[in-house]
């Protein structure tokens, strides 16, 4: 149980155009989703929380009109880069929260991470 | 400033072997503490979440400990495996007001098994 399913899991583009990452939870319903950046040998950094039916909450630095984040549904949430640049090139990772959870593990905030996306652009 | 600290930064052990790795927080206050495994081009996969009060978790081959008091936490590997190389990483949940709790996360040991 707790799959999260990410796709592509690489793509490749030419500089100015736009990228959607989509984002799944195959087996339970995600109210919450989180999208990650990772670059090599660093750890992950939290770019933006999504939530369900709202608006996305993103971290200082991260520009939200580059990095658009749509969660129309329980089950998936979708990031568009926007006009990429060569230094957008990362490894994006989403990760789902399980709706079910209450009490003790929603106060653990645990979450599944999708197997990521690498982009590079050209 | 809150931070997770992880050591060593790469690890190289033969096949069969046991290794310990090494994670210091002070992220306060502190809710949990999780070890994830990560493979290359892969997402971070749970191996234990850990809270407060307990101070060992034991998933298979991998061993945890917690020591609120020191904020160290360790990560035990027993009878290594190939496939147990990977990025270990240690992550520190903090506690805020409402449901936002945000992860801080470590650089992770870098493990290498040989044959």
């Amino acid at each position: 149980g707790a799959v999260v399913s990410q796709h592509p899991s690489w793509v490749i583009c030419k500089s100015g155009t736009s990228v959607k990452i989509e984002c799944r939870s195959l087996d339970f319903q995600a109210t919450t989703m989180f999208w990650y950046r990772q670059f090599p040998k660093q750890s992950l950094m939290l770019m933006a929380t999504s939530n369900e039916g709202s608006k996305a909450t993103y971290e200082q630095g991260v520009e939200k009109d580059k990095f658009l984040i749509n969660h129309a549904s329980l089950t998936l949430s979708t990031l568009t880069v926007t006009s990429a640049h060569p230094e957008d090139s990362s490894f994006y990772i989403c990760s789902a929260r399980d709706v079910g959870q209450e009490g003790g593990r929603a106060l653990i905030n645990e979450q599944f991470f999708g197997p990521g996306t690498r982009l590079t652009v050209l | 400033k809150n931070q997770v600290e992880q050591s060593p930064q790469s690890l190289i052990i033969l096949e069969g072997k046991n290794c310990t790795l090494q994670c210091n927080y002070t992220v306060s206050p502190f809710s949990n503490l999780r070890w994830y495994k990560q493979d290359t081009g892969r997402g971070p996969v749970s191996l234990t979440i850990m809270t407060f009060s307990e101070n060992t978790k034991s998933n298979g081959r991998y061993t945890a400990t917690l020591d609120a008091d020191t904020k160290q936490s360790s990560l035990h590997i027993t009878a290594s495996q190939l496939s147990d190389s990977a990025s270990y990483i240690c992550v520190v949940s903090g506690e805020h007001a409402g449901n936002n709790r945000k992860l801080i996360w470590g650089l992770g040991t870098s493990l290498g098994v040989n044959p």
